[in-house]
């Protein structure tokens, strides 16, 4: 079956670092990507991993490993207009079905 | 260039009527993928399209249905509907179908059924 597990919220500090996890299970496997979504908008795209490794595009950072069927968003000098849900999402079958995760709701404190 | 709109934004309709929502992609992009977002399952895949054909279908009944056009617009259509199918529709577009190709998100539309 299909599965995607995220944390369902998390909270962090002004100006630090947090680490969202995301741990998935699918019939194949063709990218994994993050979107943010702030309350009431779309998603927006942040990043998309294929290979093993980190990608980084700015203050984020996308880290995966397929063989665990994991990833996480790293992000750096968290600022207010941060606080979002974070969504986990994998192209399963050879492209096929996009399948999202739950979402984190992150919230950025002064 | 202009995002991807999607019409109506809000929409009210009563148990047993259908409902057609239109989503027009960004000019170029030939992948429209819908969604449905609610509280409780939070988004899933409905299906997409390339080329005005269906590639993928997501698990939903047969209540739900597609197409595209040869200027890339998009409709879904929900018959019969139920109080459960009440939610945020998403439609995203993309430059092609699967794999990398980033996907770009409209507002989405409300439906409300009562």
């Amino acid at each position: 079956g299909q599965n995607i597990d995220q944390p369902t919220e998390m909270t962090a500090t002004e100006g630090a670092i947090v680490q969202i996890n995301c741990t998935y299970q699918t019939s194949g496997f063709n990218g994994l990507f993050w979107y943010q979504q702030h309350a009431g908008e779309a998603p927006t795209f942040l990043s998309y991993n294929v290979l093993d490794g980190l990608e980084e595009k700015g203050r984020f950072s996308s880290f995966l490993s397929r063989s665990k069927g994991y990833s996480y968003l790293l992000l750096k000098e968290l600022q207010m207009k941060d606080s979002a849900s974070y969504l986990c999402a994998v192209r399963d079958n050879y492209g096929q079905n996009f399948v999202f995760g739950p979402g984190t709701r992150l919230s950025v404190l002064p | 260039k202009a995002g991807v709109t999607q019409t109506p934004r809000y929409l009210i309709k009563t148990r047993g009527q259908q409902v057609t929502l239109s989503c027009s992609p960004i000019s170029g992009h030939r992948s429209v993928s819908w969604y449905q977002q609610t509280p409780g399952q939070g988004l899933q895949f409905l299906f997409e399209y390339f080329s005005e054909t269906q590639r993928n279908k997501g698990n939903f009944p047969g209540r739900f249905s597609g197409r595209q056009f040869s200027n890339s617009r998009s409709e879904m259509n929900v018959s019969t509907l139920e109080l459960g199918d009440s939610a945020l529709y998403l439609c995203a577009s993309s430059l092609g179908a699967g794999r990398g190709n980033e996907q770009f998100f409209g507002p989405g539309t409300r439906l409300t059924v009562l």
